[in-house]
């Protein structure tokens, strides 16, 4: 089976901190994904990856980078966290294609204080 | 006005209960339609994979697809406890040669099934 390993299940950072939060997949993936998910917005996309050193922003990369040195691992990083950014992160990977499935990690519950 | 709304719920049915569960669009680009399914403190699994209008069945889930309305759902009959989950749909352009599963997600149904 696939797995998509996130590092931390529950994170608590103060306001101004740099977070780091790590991505693992086991599967070669080409494609790896950052969203954040809030009650009553969905999911959204932070940033993604297909193919290592290459990165294009999402849909809300504001406050966000990535980090992709080896294909198997993907970091998202908050250069100063903010109270804003407090949220529940999930880690995503593919193959690609058209009908790609996405394989998610459990998530890291981010609170920001 | 967002690209994908999905009715939040939530939503609490008896055991053997038929559900329907719903999603519009408003981009006619979409044309890779899904269904993931979260348990509670675990990430989205998919569930069902449709592309282009019409119905796919697997077991007790039925999605269907009517791009002429830009509306998805998703009904399982004989809904049980195990059942009890957020479900989201997600949509994804073709970009030509490249697809980078990028999707789109609806804000996602909170269901519960009771004995």
């Amino acid at each position: 089976d696939v797995k998509v390993t996130q590092s931390s299940r529950y994170l608590v950072k103060r306001t101004g901190e740099k977070v780091f939060l790590e991505c693992v997949q086991d599967m070669d993936h080409e494609n790896m994904f950052w969203y954040r998910q809030d009650p009553g917005l969905g999911l959204r996309l932070i940033y993604f990856s297909y193919d290592v050193k290459m990165k294009e922003k999402g849909d809300i990369p504001e406050g966000y980078s990535v980090s992709r040195e080896k294909k198997e691992r993907f970091s998202l990083i908050l250069e100063s966290a903010s109270t804003n950014q407090t949220s529940m992160y999930l880690c995503a990977s593919s193959f690609g294609g058209a009908n790609e499935k996405l394989f998610f990690g459990s998530g890291t519950q981010l609170s920001v204080l | 006005q967002k690209e994908v709304e999905q009715d939040p719920g939530p939503l609490s049915v008896p055991e053997g209960a038929i559900v329907s569960l719903n999603c519009t669009y408003s981009n006619s680009a979409f044309q890779y339609f899904m269904w993931y399914r979260q348990y509670s403190r675990k990430g989205p699994e998919l569930l069902m994979y449709t592309y282009s209008s019409g119905n796919k069945e697997d077991g007790r889930f039925t999605a269907q697809v009517d791009k002429s309305s830009k509306y998805i759902s998703l009904f399982i009959r004989d809904s049980q406890p195990s059942d009890s989950a957020t479900y989201l749909c997600a949509m994804k352009r073709y970009a030509g040669g490249t697809s980078y599963g990028k999707l789109t997600f609806g804000q996602g149904t909170i269901l519960t099934v009771h004995p």
